[in-house]
């Protein structure tokens, strides 16, 4: 493990309703990244950062937003969930100057009902 | 742009026997490629990359890859498979010319060894 942990692991919401996920890590890594998973489409960059309110987008940035204030926290916000966000959702740090290894939190698994 | 393929959803083997889990890239730069793996309910670990040098690349719990340039491939495979090895497995590709961070992921394989 890389010392990343995600909060909630679990969650269940209305559609309409706001949501936010943290990931949090204990390296002090630069990059960040979120993912979300899903049945057929594997993992999809939601966005990333690479720095303390550097943020960028992904592929699948719409119906996203992320924040991230300090080092150690990346928030992910689902501003208006919808049923088509029902999906898990991996935080990942990057840890190397160049390399791009990737190393992954637990996952949050999300229902929007 | 950048992408990367795994044209198999499944892979079933028997014990013992060798495994091969496809992947295929494309990318404008330099291919840095990885291989991960997912056991279920988990999240992804890192197997082995493949930056520059030999184009064997030898990772964890003894799999190893071949990188092809000329086929843009990057095979994963293991001499003799175990039934613990049963589990998804990505290949992601990243531009190495570049320093955006953003790697692409495959839509994974997953493989089933039977005893």
């Amino acid at each position: 493990d890389a010392g990343i942990t995600q909060s909630p692991r679990h969650k269940v919401t209305e559609t309409g309703t706001p949501v936010t996920l943290r990931c949090h890590q204990t390296e002090n890594h630069r990059y960040m990244y979120w993912y979300r998973q899903d049945p057929g489409h594997g993992l999809r960059l939601i966005h990333y950062s690479y720095g303390v309110k550097d943020t960028d987008k992904g592929e699948v940035s719409d119906g996203y937003s992320v924040s991230r204030s300090k080092t150690e926290d990346f928030l992910l916000t689902l501003e208006s969930a919808t049923s088509s966000q029902t999906s898990v959702y991996f935080c990942a740090i990057r840890r190397g100057t160049n390399t791009d290894t990737q190393y992954f939190g637990p996952g949050t698994r999300l229902t929007v009902l | 742009a950048q992408s990367v393929a795994q044209p198999e959803d499944q892979v079933n083997v028997a014990e013992g026997n060798p495994l091969t889990v496809k992947c295929t890239y494309s990318v404008s730069g330099n291919p840095y490629l990885f291989w991960y793996v997912q056991y279920p309910n988990r999240g992804l670990q890192f197997l082995l990359k493949y930056i520059t040098g030999d184009n064997l690349v030898k990772g964890s719990y003894g799999f190893e890859a071949e990188f092809n340039k000329s086929q843009t491939s990057f095979h994963l495979k293991k001499p003799s498979a175990l039934v613990s090895d049963s589990a998804l497995y990505f290949c992601a590709v990243r531009d190495g010319d570049t320093n955006a961070g953003k790697s692409t992921f495959g839509d994974g394989t997953t493989l089933t060894v039977k005893p």
